[in-house]
């Protein structure tokens, strides 16, 4: 069965600081790739996707996330942090046919 | 504006109830989901419908039922078969033309059993 693990359940950063939130997969194919925020008490927003192409995808809000085969991972990342960006963020695969599989979450604090 | 709709915001219960949940979506989306989430657990699919008069269960189903009669509609409901049913719900719609067609989500419900 599909799988897929956040192996950061919280991460505090400074805000200027850069950010990687980590997403690895399980199963063998390809599968498509996507990065969500949430905000307490809100739904999951979009951050961005990855189906084919050019490895690095650029996204909403400044992130950006980078596909590796290699290492089945699919990082998110961000230069510079803002206090804004404080919140829950979770990384979900999808392969054609089958249901998304969502990750457990990591959730982000943004120190002033 | 395109988007999906959850009533109520909050919800509160007392045991023995079966209580519903809304979830309305004006994206024309064929596809919708209605998700758990717990705090460390991610979300957890309960539901999904593909299609109109088509719902299928999904990994925690029990406790749980749906219905989907119109395209835009799919509301939930928590029976008091449901054991622990206090959490966060989602309700999602998606394009299914597509495999890299994305999830939208609602703003959710939070159901507390009193």
């Amino acid at each position: 069965a599909q799988s897929v693990t956040q192996p950061d359940i919280h991460i505090t950063v400074s805000e200027g600081a850069s950010l990687e939130l980590r997403c690895n997969y399980s199963y063998g194919a390809t599968p498509y790739l996507f990065w969500y925020v949430q905000s307490p008490g809100q739904g999951l927003q979009l951050l961005l996707k990855y189906f084919s192409g050019d490895t690095l995808v650029q996204g909403i809000k400044g992130f950006e996330a980078e596909f590796k085969r290699s290492q089945s991972s699919f990082n998110l990342r961000k230069p510079s942090v803002h206090w804004s960006d404080a919140a829950e963020y979770f990384c979900a695969v999808h392969y054609y046919g089958q249901n998304f599989v969502f990750g457990p979450g990591t959730r982000l604090s943004v120190l002033p | 504006d395109g988007g999906i709709t959850q009533s109520p915001k909050y919800l509160f219960r007392k045991e023995g109830q079966n209580v519903t949940l809304s979830c309305e979506q004006n994206l024309n989306h064929d596809a919708m989901y209605w998700y758990r989430q717990d705090p460390g657990q991610g979300l957890r699919l309960i539901y999904y419908s593909q299609i109109v008069n088509d719902f299928q269960k999904g990994d925690i189903a029990e406790g749980y039922s749906v219905s989907r009669e119109k395209k835009e509609s799919f509301p939930l409901t928590v029976t008091s078969a449901q054991k622990n049913p206090t959490a966060f719900y989602l309700c999602a719609s998606r394009e299914t033309g597509d495999s890299y067609n994305e999830q939208f989500f609602g703003p959710g419900t939070r159901l507390t059993v009193l």
